[in-house]
């Protein structure tokens, strides 16, 4: 079965202090692995999608690699604008339609 | 575009009362999904329609919730008789077909809440 550890559950960071969140996947094939950015009370926001091991795509302050087991969300200089949580995300390789699978988020808090 | 739209954004119901949301996918999206998210969760698959066809339908999907997207348009998402298990935020997202990965991208709305009292 499909599944999506994301680490830590919550972080508190003070503006400036870069950090970088995990999300370990375990997937029958990988079609792709997204971040969601989501604020509370909303929808999530599309951030990235990732398709292969050593991709990377950046965003402003933030960053996602990928690996073959993992993906990280780099943040660097961190505003309090960016406190939110941050959903991963994975959808398995096959034919047809294939559903996304989140974790349970990263809880990110920035001080100012 | 305008991006996903979802109505009602909140709704409070009664046990026992049938609710329906309202799902308006952007614009030349065949493809839409409906996920349901609990506090503390991460969203969790509904069903997803390929244009006008339901093609998939995840087991939380009880005999009391069904699903229509008449015309491959909007779309929408009926509960009946509401338990207060059903409380939950309720997720519309859409996407356009792509033959290449490269054109794999999921927007979601911005949710409607649901509480059943």
């Amino acid at each position: 079965e499909d599944q999506v550890t994301q680490s830590p559950e919550a972080l508190r960071l003070q503006e400036g202090e870069s950090s970088s969140l995990n999300c370990s996947y375990t997937v029958s094939g990988l079609r792709g692995l997204f971040w969601y950015r989501q604020d509370p009370g909303k929808g999530p926001e599309f951030l990235f999608t990732l398709y292969s091991a050593g991709e990377e795509k950046e965003k402003e302050r933030l960053k996602a690699t990928l690996t073959k087991k993992e993906s990280f969300l780099h943040i660097t200089a961190p505003k309090p604008e960016d406190s939110a949580t941050y959903l991963c995300a994975v959808q398995a390789a096959g034919t047809g339609f294939q559903k996304l699978v989140f974790g349970t988020g990263t809880r990110l808090l920035v001080s100012p | 575009d305008t991006g996903v739209s979802q109505n009602p954004r909140h709704k409070i119901t009664k046990r026992g009362q049938n609710v329906t949301f309202r799902c308006d996918p952007i614009s030349e999206h065949n493809r839409l999904y409906w996920y349901r998210q609990t506090l503390g969760q991460g969203p969790e698959f509904l069903t997803y329609f390929q244009n006008e066809a339901q093609l998939e339908k995840s087991r939380l999907l009880s005999d009391r919730f069904s699903a229509e997207r008449p015309k491959g348009s909007f779309s929408t998402l009926e509960i009946q008789r509401t338990e207060q298990g059903d409380s939950a935020m309720y997720l519309c997202a859409s996407s356009p077909t792509s033959v290449w990965s490269s054109g794999n991208t999921i927007y979601f709305g911005e949710g409607s809440w649901l509480t059943v009292v």
